[in-house]
């Protein structure tokens, strides 16, 4: 079975500095990766996914992530960092061997806290 | 555009009581999920559906039954509820059970059973 890691529970930046959040998945081929960000009192919203293909992939909002499969990980990146940015990220991976939404695996999120 | 809504927003509970949270979905998904969002535990899957009148179970289903008698409907039932059922609870809902189909999230249930 698949499975996710998000080492950092909580991490502070200042507005403007740039923003790594990690994302680690252990699955035997390579997966299908999302970055979901829950704002304060709203549903997950999909920012960006990998399916196959260039390893860079870019987002909504400026994000973008970088599939590094020596590594297991799929990190998230942002150049600066907005107030508004402040929110709940969370890394996904989904099976692409008869991948089914309902055989995602949502990792357990980093808590993104922006300081002016 | 409505997309996923989810009612109540907040609700609280006593031990024993019954309570259904509602789903619905405006954009004639096929697939509607429900998860359960806790501290350290990420989102975890408690039941989906691909359709009307088919539903199956995910990661952790027991004390909750779900039914899918409209394309629209997915409600969420606690037939007992217990203090392990405090969460928030989404619901999600995608075109068909595929993984290349986005999933759109309802805003939550934060559901307190005392």
């Amino acid at each position: 079975a698949q499975s996710v890691t998000q080492p950092d529970i909580h991490i502070t930046v200042s507005e403007g500095a740039s923003l790594e959040l990690r994302c680690n998945y252990s699955y035997g081929a390579t997966p299908y990766l999302f970055w979901y960000v829950q704002s304060p009192g709203q549903g997950l919203q999909l920012l960006l996914k990998y399916f196959s293909g260039d390893t860079l992939v870019q987002g909504i909002k400026g994000f973008e992530a970088e599939f590094k499969r020596s590594q297991s990980s799929f990190n998230l990146r942002k150049p600066s960092v907005h107030w508004s940015d402040a929110a709940e990220y969370f890394c996904a991976v989904g099976l692409t061997e008869g991948g089914t939404a309902s055989k995602l695996t949502f990792g357990t999120g980093t808590r993104l806290q922006v300081t002016l | 555009n409505a997309g996923v809504t989810q009612t109540p927003k907040f609700q609280v509970l006593k031990t024993g009581q019954s309570m259904t949270l509602q789903c619905a979905q405006d954009m004639n998904h096929e697939y509607m999920s429900w998860y359960r969002q806790d501290p350290g535990m990420g989102l975890r899957l408690i039941h989906y559906s691909v359709g009307a009148g088919i539903t199956d179970q995910g990661e952790v289903p027991n004390g909750y039954n779900v039914s899918r008698s409209t394309t629209e409907d997915f409600p969420l039932r606690l037939l007992s509820a217990a203090p392990s059922q405090t969460s928030v609870y989404f619901c999600a809902s995608s075109s068909r059970d595929s993984i290349n189909s986005p999933l759109h999230f309802g805003n939550g249930t934060r559901l307190t059973v005392t």
